[in-house]
C-alpha cells in the first residue's frame, strides 16, 4: 500500500540518452508534482499537475517533459540527458483545497555518465 | 527560486537535548510546513502552521511562526538518535498553491 511510488529507484545512463521516470499515487489526490534535489540537498519544484493540467512549469529545460495520463500518474521524460541532470528526483502528491500537505515518493537517483 | 532558508545548516546534539531549527522566508504566506528527510528517503510531512497561528504542537515537536519577522522555528524536545535526519521548512504563498522549500538543516543526534 505505498501511497506514492516511483520507478526506477536508481537510474544510471549515458549522456545523450532519453529516459523516463514513472510516478503513481493511490491517495486519490488531484495534484502531483516533480521535484529535483541536487547534491547540496536543495529541493526545487519542476512541475505541478492539477487534474491532468499543468499549473506550474518552473524554468526547466524543455528536454524535461511531464506527462500525466490520468490523475494517479505523472511521469517525467528527459531527452538528451546531460551530466548536470544527475540528481534525485522526487514525485509528490496533494489534495488542493483540503490540505496543503504533500506526500512524497521515495525518490529516483539519476546518474548521468 | 528558494523561498525559505534554514539555520543552522547543520546541528549536532546529544540524545536527550533539545534541538531548535529556524527558517526565514521572503514573501507573504498562506502556511508554513516542516518536513523531515531521512538519508536516501523521501520527505515526510511533520507539521503545518497557518499564517494566522503563532504556535503549534505535535508530540515532541513545537513550531512557532512570526509573520512580522517572516520566520519560523521547529523545536524537537528530548531528542533521540532516531531523530537524526534533515529538516526542511516549506512555504505556501498566498493565492498560490506551489510550495517552496528551504535548504534544510542536517540534525545529528548522538546516542
Amino acid at each position: 500500500d505505498t501511497a506514492v511510488s516511483q520507478t526506477p529507484k536508481y537510474l544510471v545512463t549515458q549522456m545523450g540518452n532519453d529516459k523516463s521516470i514513472k510516478c503513481e499515487q493511490n491517495l486519490g489526490h488531484d495534484t502531483m508534482y516533480w521535484y529535483k534535489q541536487d547534491s547540496k540537498k536543495f529541493l526545487k519544484i519542476m512541475f505541478s499537475y492539477n487534474n491532468k493540467e499543468l499549473i506550474i512549469n518552473e524554468t526547466v529545460p524543455n528536454r524535461f517533459s511531464p506527462k500525466s495520463p490520468d490523475k494517479a500518474h505523472l511521469n517525467l521524460h528527459i531527452n538528451s540527458l546531460e551530466l548536470g541532470d544527475s540528481a534525485v528526483y522526487f514525485c509528490a502528491s496533494s489534495q488542493l483545497g483540503t490540505s496543503y500537505e504533500q506526500y512524497f515518493g521515495p525518490g529516483t537517483r539519476l546518474t548521468v555518465t | 527560486s528558494q523561498q525559505g532558508e534554514e539555520d543552522p545548516q547543520a546541528l549536532s546534539i546529544q540524545e536527550g537535548e533539545n534541538a531548535t531549527m529556524n527558517c526565514s522566508y521572503k514573501t507573504s504566506i498562506n502556511n508554513l510546513q516542516w518536513y523531515r528527510q531521512n538519508s536516501g528517503r523521501g520527505l515526510v510531512h511533520l507539521i503545518l502552521i497557518r499564517s494566522n497561528e503563532r504556535e503549534k504542537h505535535s508530540g515532541r515537536l513545537r513550531v512557532t511562526l512570526d509573520t512580522s519577522k517572516k520566520s519560523s522555528s521547529l523545536l524537537i524536545t528530548a531528542s533521540r538518535a532516531a531523530d537524526t535526519a534533515s529538516y526542511f521548512c516549506a512555504t505556501v504563498r498566498v493565492n498560490n498553491n506551489d510550495m517552496r522549500f528551504g535548504a534544510g538543516t542536517r540534525l545529528t543526534v548522538k546516542p
